[in-house]
Protein backbone atom coordinates (compact mmCIF):
# COMPACT_ATOMS: atom_id res chain seq x y z
CA UNK A 1 0.00 0.00 0.00
CA UNK A 2 1.44 3.40 -1.03
CA UNK A 3 2.35 5.93 2.15
CA UNK A 4 0.93 8.97 2.74
CA UNK A 5 2.52 11.24 -0.06
CA UNK A 6 2.66 15.54 0.10
CA UNK A 7 3.87 18.31 -2.62
CA UNK A 8 5.67 20.02 -2.93
CA UNK A 9 8.55 18.64 -0.84
CA UNK A 10 10.22 22.21 -0.51
CA UNK A 11 9.03 25.51 -1.58
CA UNK A 12 10.22 28.72 -1.14
CA UNK A 13 8.54 32.00 -0.66
CA UNK A 14 8.40 35.34 -0.30
CA UNK A 15 6.86 37.23 2.62
CA UNK A 16 3.26 38.58 1.97
CA UNK A 17 2.66 35.23 -0.35
CA UNK A 18 0.38 32.72 0.18
CA UNK A 19 1.28 29.31 -0.22
CA UNK A 20 -1.26 25.97 -0.77
CA UNK A 21 0.42 22.32 0.19
CA UNK A 22 -1.50 19.37 -0.38
CA UNK A 23 -1.07 15.21 1.50
CA UNK A 24 -2.84 12.75 -0.37
CA UNK A 25 -3.19 9.90 2.09
CA UNK A 26 -3.35 6.02 2.43
CA UNK A 27 -5.74 4.70 0.62
CA UNK A 28 -8.81 3.87 2.61
CA UNK A 29 -8.12 6.35 5.50
CA UNK A 30 -10.57 9.42 5.79
CA UNK A 31 -8.65 11.08 8.24
CA UNK A 32 -6.48 13.92 7.45
CA UNK A 33 -4.27 15.77 10.06
CA UNK A 34 -1.46 18.66 9.44
CA UNK A 35 0.85 20.09 12.35
CA UNK A 36 3.82 22.47 11.85
CA UNK A 37 7.17 21.50 13.06
CA UNK A 38 9.53 23.97 14.15
CA UNK A 39 12.74 23.88 15.94
CA UNK A 40 11.26 26.49 18.84
CA UNK A 41 7.71 25.50 18.96
CA UNK A 42 7.68 21.80 18.22
CA UNK A 43 5.19 19.70 16.67
CA UNK A 44 1.55 21.71 16.46
CA UNK A 45 -1.37 20.70 15.55
CA UNK A 46 -2.63 23.20 13.01
CA UNK A 47 -6.33 20.78 11.93
CA UNK A 48 -8.03 17.47 11.25
CA UNK A 49 -10.36 16.35 8.51
CA UNK A 50 -13.05 14.09 7.95
CA UNK A 51 -14.79 13.51 5.24
CA UNK A 52 -14.70 17.00 4.03
CA UNK A 53 -15.74 18.46 7.67
CA UNK A 54 -12.92 20.18 9.74
CA UNK A 55 -13.29 17.97 13.36
CA UNK A 56 -10.63 19.42 15.23
CA UNK A 57 -8.25 22.87 14.96
CA UNK A 58 -5.25 24.03 16.77
CA UNK A 59 -4.51 27.30 18.09
CA UNK A 60 -2.81 29.44 14.39
CA UNK A 61 -4.29 32.36 13.30
CA UNK A 62 -6.87 31.94 10.36
CA UNK A 63 -4.04 32.50 7.90
CA UNK A 64 -3.90 28.83 8.22
CA UNK A 65 -6.77 27.28 6.36
CA UNK A 66 -7.63 23.78 4.75
CA UNK A 67 -10.08 21.69 3.42
CA UNK A 68 -10.71 18.13 2.45
CA UNK A 69 -11.55 16.66 -1.01
CA UNK A 70 -14.28 13.99 -1.19
CA UNK A 71 -10.86 11.90 -2.14
CA UNK A 72 -9.69 12.51 1.29
CA UNK A 73 -6.90 14.29 -0.55
CA UNK A 74 -6.59 17.74 1.65
CA UNK A 75 -5.08 20.81 1.53
CA UNK A 76 -3.69 23.27 3.68
CA UNK A 77 -3.11 27.03 2.60
CA UNK A 78 -1.46 29.80 4.18
CA UNK A 79 -1.78 33.43 3.59
CA UNK A 80 -0.07 36.82 3.85
CA UNK A 81 3.38 34.69 4.98
CA UNK A 82 5.55 35.65 7.84
CA UNK A 83 9.07 34.48 8.43
CA UNK A 84 7.87 32.32 11.20
CA UNK A 85 5.86 30.46 9.31
CA UNK A 86 9.26 28.54 7.99
CA UNK A 87 8.47 25.36 8.75
CA UNK A 88 8.40 21.67 7.96
CA UNK A 89 4.67 20.95 7.59
CA UNK A 90 3.18 16.86 8.66
CA UNK A 91 0.38 15.75 7.00
CA UNK A 92 -1.26 12.72 8.73
CA UNK A 93 -3.88 10.33 7.51
CA UNK A 94 -5.48 7.77 9.70
CA UNK A 95 -8.94 5.50 9.77
CA UNK A 96 -11.74 7.16 11.57
CA UNK A 97 -11.27 6.95 15.59
CA UNK A 98 -8.61 8.87 17.32
CA UNK A 99 -7.62 5.48 18.98
CA UNK A 100 -6.41 4.56 15.31
CA UNK A 101 -2.43 5.02 14.17
CA UNK A 102 -1.25 8.19 12.47
CA UNK A 103 0.81 7.93 9.71
CA UNK A 104 2.91 10.83 8.77
CA UNK A 105 4.22 11.97 4.81
CA UNK A 106 7.37 13.22 4.62
CA UNK A 107 6.40 16.76 4.83
CA UNK A 108 6.84 19.99 2.95
CA UNK A 109 9.70 22.29 4.28
CA UNK A 110 8.91 25.97 3.33
CA UNK A 111 11.31 28.62 3.88
CA UNK A 112 9.82 32.29 3.94
CA UNK A 113 12.51 34.67 2.99
CA UNK B 1 -5.31 20.66 29.93
CA UNK B 2 -3.83 17.82 27.57
CA UNK B 3 -0.29 17.67 28.21
CA UNK B 4 2.84 15.69 26.96
CA UNK B 5 6.41 16.07 28.93
CA UNK B 6 9.16 14.43 27.87
CA UNK B 7 11.84 15.93 30.44
CA UNK B 8 14.99 15.15 28.78
CA UNK B 9 16.09 16.59 26.02
CA UNK B 10 19.04 14.27 25.35
CA UNK B 11 19.64 10.47 26.38
CA UNK B 12 23.30 8.70 25.51
CA UNK B 13 23.74 5.39 25.73
CA UNK B 14 26.99 2.90 24.61
CA UNK B 15 25.21 0.39 21.69
CA UNK B 16 24.16 -2.80 23.48
CA UNK B 17 23.31 -1.40 26.70
CA UNK B 18 19.20 -1.05 27.43
CA UNK B 19 17.71 2.35 26.66
CA UNK B 20 14.63 4.57 28.17
CA UNK B 21 12.93 7.32 26.73
CA UNK B 22 10.66 8.89 29.30
CA UNK B 23 7.00 10.33 29.00
CA UNK B 24 4.71 11.43 31.33
CA UNK B 25 1.22 12.87 30.56
CA UNK B 26 -1.83 14.37 31.71
CA UNK B 27 -4.75 14.42 30.14
CA UNK B 28 -8.59 13.73 31.19
CA UNK B 29 -10.35 10.10 31.07
CA UNK B 30 -8.15 7.24 29.28
CA UNK B 31 -5.76 8.18 27.67
CA UNK B 32 -4.55 7.26 23.72
CA UNK B 33 -0.57 7.33 23.97
CA UNK B 34 1.82 7.19 21.17
CA UNK B 35 5.77 7.02 20.46
CA UNK B 36 7.15 7.93 17.07
CA UNK B 37 10.46 8.01 15.74
CA UNK B 38 11.93 10.49 13.60
CA UNK B 39 14.95 10.15 11.36
CA UNK B 40 16.83 13.57 9.83
CA UNK B 41 14.62 15.14 6.82
CA UNK B 42 11.75 12.84 7.53
CA UNK B 43 8.33 12.14 8.45
CA UNK B 44 7.56 10.78 11.70
CA UNK B 45 7.80 6.81 12.09
CA UNK B 46 5.22 4.69 14.61
CA UNK B 47 6.65 2.81 16.62
CA UNK B 48 3.90 1.44 18.68
CA UNK B 49 0.62 2.73 20.84
CA UNK B 50 -1.35 2.07 24.40
CA UNK B 51 -5.29 1.92 23.97
CA UNK B 52 -6.33 -0.17 26.62
CA UNK B 53 -5.10 -3.95 28.44
CA UNK B 54 -2.05 -5.13 28.43
CA UNK B 55 0.33 -1.99 30.63
CA UNK B 56 3.54 -3.21 28.48
CA UNK B 57 3.13 -2.84 24.86
CA UNK B 58 5.48 -4.10 22.40
CA UNK B 59 6.06 -2.36 18.90
CA UNK B 60 8.48 -2.22 16.25
CA UNK B 61 12.39 -2.57 16.36
CA UNK B 62 12.20 -4.56 19.28
CA UNK B 63 10.55 -1.12 21.04
CA UNK B 64 8.54 -1.64 23.96
CA UNK B 65 6.70 1.11 26.42
CA UNK B 66 5.37 0.48 29.81
CA UNK B 67 2.38 2.57 30.85
CA UNK B 68 1.97 3.14 34.54
CA UNK B 69 -1.71 5.13 35.30
CA UNK B 70 -0.44 5.96 38.51
CA UNK B 71 2.68 7.92 37.56
CA UNK B 72 0.82 8.87 34.67
CA UNK B 73 3.98 7.47 32.63
CA UNK B 74 4.40 6.09 29.64
CA UNK B 75 8.62 5.08 29.11
CA UNK B 76 10.02 3.87 25.79
CA UNK B 77 12.47 1.20 26.35
CA UNK B 78 14.58 -1.09 24.13
CA UNK B 79 16.48 -4.14 26.24
CA UNK B 80 19.96 -3.05 23.54
CA UNK B 81 20.39 -0.04 21.71
CA UNK B 82 22.01 -0.21 18.26
CA UNK B 83 23.81 2.71 16.45
CA UNK B 84 21.01 3.11 14.61
CA UNK B 85 18.47 3.45 16.90
CA UNK B 86 19.78 7.00 17.15
CA UNK B 87 17.00 9.52 16.05
CA UNK B 88 14.56 11.84 17.66
CA UNK B 89 11.70 10.55 19.62
CA UNK B 90 8.45 11.64 20.32
CA UNK B 91 5.64 10.65 22.75
CA UNK B 92 2.70 11.82 21.75
CA UNK B 93 -1.24 11.88 23.52
CA UNK B 94 -4.17 11.64 21.04
CA UNK B 95 -7.94 13.18 22.22
CA UNK B 96 -11.18 12.35 21.59
CA UNK B 97 -11.68 15.29 19.53
CA UNK B 98 -8.54 14.08 17.60
CA UNK B 99 -6.22 16.81 18.81
CA UNK B 100 -2.76 14.89 18.87
CA UNK B 101 -0.70 16.64 21.68
CA UNK B 102 3.15 15.87 20.90
CA UNK B 103 6.10 16.27 23.47
CA UNK B 104 9.11 18.38 22.38
CA UNK B 105 10.94 15.25 21.24
CA UNK B 106 14.00 13.19 23.28
CA UNK B 107 17.24 13.04 20.90
CA UNK B 108 18.62 9.72 21.28
CA UNK B 109 22.81 8.92 20.95
CA UNK B 110 23.65 5.75 20.82
CA UNK B 111 27.46 5.23 20.48
CA UNK B 112 29.26 2.15 18.99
Amino acid sequence: KAGVTQTPRYLIKTRGQQVTLSCSPISGHRSVSWYQQTPGQGLQFLFEYFSETQRNKGNFPGRFSGRQFSNSRSEMNVSTLELGDSALYLCASSLRQPQETQYFGPGTRLLVL
Amino acid sequence: AQSVAQPEDQVNVAEGNPLTVKCTYSVSGNPYLFWYVQYPNRGLQFLLKYITGDNLVKGSYGFEAEFNKSQTSFHLKKPSALVSDSALYFCAVRELGFKTIFGAGTRLFVKA
